[in-house]
């Protein structure tokens, strides 16, 4: 079975530019996920997808990030523009559906430095 | 606000020597309690469910308990190969379909030969 797969696997990118991570969960997981992880620190839930529909999305920093998944599959996240201290690693995860019993899958991530 | 706090941040054990971590936890409405494993450079590998206080999982040297207010990830005669970070989450229900995830900020584990 294909895990959950993400890119790119690095970027750096100046302060005030652009910048955007793709997701591919596994297949026919309803539920996905997208994490920050600062250095040091836990994974930290920026939005939660159930198929096409947002189910969290409060600690996301609307003014500057923004997340789509198209037809229930494939994730984007997007930041423009980027700030210092949005360096970290972004994890994206999926699972069959929300519950606890549903195991979540989590990608290698992309960690992201802002310069 | 939910907390999720892992004690200690880091730990160094020679092998086979045995120890735990934990996980404290203040959350209302507790759907389940999850361990993770992550080595560096890669995504959070998950290892145990728990759901209810008393309940217990096993898995090779490591087994894992939970209260009421917490959870104890113990080893048992380590190797270096279970040197990682270890995490600990804890899930509230957000709605009737669906659950949040809230992560510790782990306990690093150092094995030594």
């Amino acid at each position: 079975e294909a895990g959950v797969a993400q890119s790119p696997r690095y970027k750096i990118i100046e302060k005030r530019q652009s910048v955007a991570f793709w997701c591919n969960p596994i297949s026919g997981h309803a539920t996905l996920y997208w994490y920050q992880q600062i250095l040091g620190q836990g994974p930290k839930l920026l939005i939660q997808f159930q198929n096409n529909g947002v189910v969290d999305d409060s600690q996301l920093p609307k003014d500057r990030f923004s997340a789509e998944r198209l037809k229930g599959v494939d994730s984007t996240l997007k930041i423009q523009p980027a700030k210092l201290e949005d360096s970290a690693v972004y994890l994206c995860a999926s699972s069959l559906g929300s519950s606890p019993s549903a195991e979540a899958f989590f990608g290698q991530g992309t960690r992201l430095t802002v310069v | 606000e939910d907390q999720v706090t892992q004690s200690p941040e880091a730990l160094r054990l020679q092998e086979g020597e045995s120890s735990s971590l934990n996980c404290s936890y203040t959350v209302s409405g507790l759907r389940g309690l999850f361990w993770y494993r992550q080595d560096p450079g890669k995504g959070p590998e998950f290892l145990f469910t728990l759901y209810s206080a008393g309940e217990e999982k096993e898995k090779e040297r490591l087994k894992a308990t939970l209260t009421k207010k917490e959870s104890f990830l113990h080893i048992t005669a380590p190797k270096p190969e279970d040197s990682a970070t270890y995490l600990c989450a804890v899930q509230e229900q957000v709605n009737t379909n669906a659950g949040k995830s809230t992560f510790g900020d782990g306990t690093t584990l150092t094995v030594k030969p």
